[in-house]
């Protein structure tokens, strides 16, 4: 059974920094693309950056671009997020997801974490 | 960037109705349009993929169709467990972008 797992949300200043870890587990990790998609409160879905099989590309949001780091860690079967000068709108449940196909890097995304949130206030 | 227009953007209907949701993608993307439904506090869920495959353990009420540009996903008999937010979202570009979201009520 396909598992992630997500760790490091929590309640961050405004220019703050903060790192978010997805655990993986159930599936060949290191032969997916993985992605962050994120819901702010009372907002729809939103993706904020994906990540090949290999780690050797990334993509990301203009929203987020430039302050965000998605990365990972095959040998840990670990995703991660570094988010940087941190936003009020940057308030929000993110979920790690995991591509359907093998063969595909963007999408669609077959498994979902359960949803870490992170709050930007002062 | 490819734009998703999802439409309507809340629908309210009755057990047992049939209801359609559809997206327009701003460019083609070809068949690279899925569809989830989300509960508040749970993880999405992936119904549709290529615009109409069902995944397995979706109920065959959830069908997906796709013409040109526009993207259908169709309820037929709405069951209790149904009521929802629905999105669809393409995966043509590396610039994933999801619809605005259906939020499907009970009547």
């Amino acid at each position: 059974e396909v598992q992630l797992l997500e760790s490091g949300g929590g309640l961050v200043q405004p220019g703050g920094s903060l790192k978010f870890s997805c655990a993986a587990s159930g599936f060949a990790f290191s032969s997916y693309a993985m992605s962050w998609v994120r819901q702010a409160p009372g907002k729809g879905l939103e993706w904020v950056s994906t990540i090949n099989s290999g780690g050797g590309s990334t993509f990301y949001a203009d929203s987020v671009k430039g302050r965000f780091t998605i990365s990972r860690d095959n040998s840990k079967n670990t995703l991660y997020l570094e988010m940087s000068n941190l936003r009020s709108e940057d308030t929000a449940a993110y979920f790690c997801a995991k591509v359907l196909y093998s063969k595909y890097t963007y999408g669609p995304f077959d498994s979902w974490g359960q949803g870490s949130l992170v709050t930007v206030s002062s | 960037d490819i734009q998703m227009t999802q439409s309507p953007s809340s629908l309210s209907a009755s057990v047992g109705d049939r209801i359609t949701i559809t997206c327009r993608a701003s460019h083609p993307i070809g068949s690279y349009l899925s569809w989830y439904q989300h509960i508040p506090g749970t993880a999405p869920r992936l119904l549709i993929s290529d615009a109409s495959t069902l995944q397995s353990g979706v109920p065959s009420r959830f069908s997906g169709s796709a013409s040109g540009t526009e993207f259908t996903l169709t309820i037929s008999g709405l069951q209790p467990e149904d009521f929802a937010t629905y999105y669809c979202l393409q995966s043509y570009t590396s610039t994933i972008t999801f619809g605005q979201g259906t939020r499907l009520e009970i009547k």
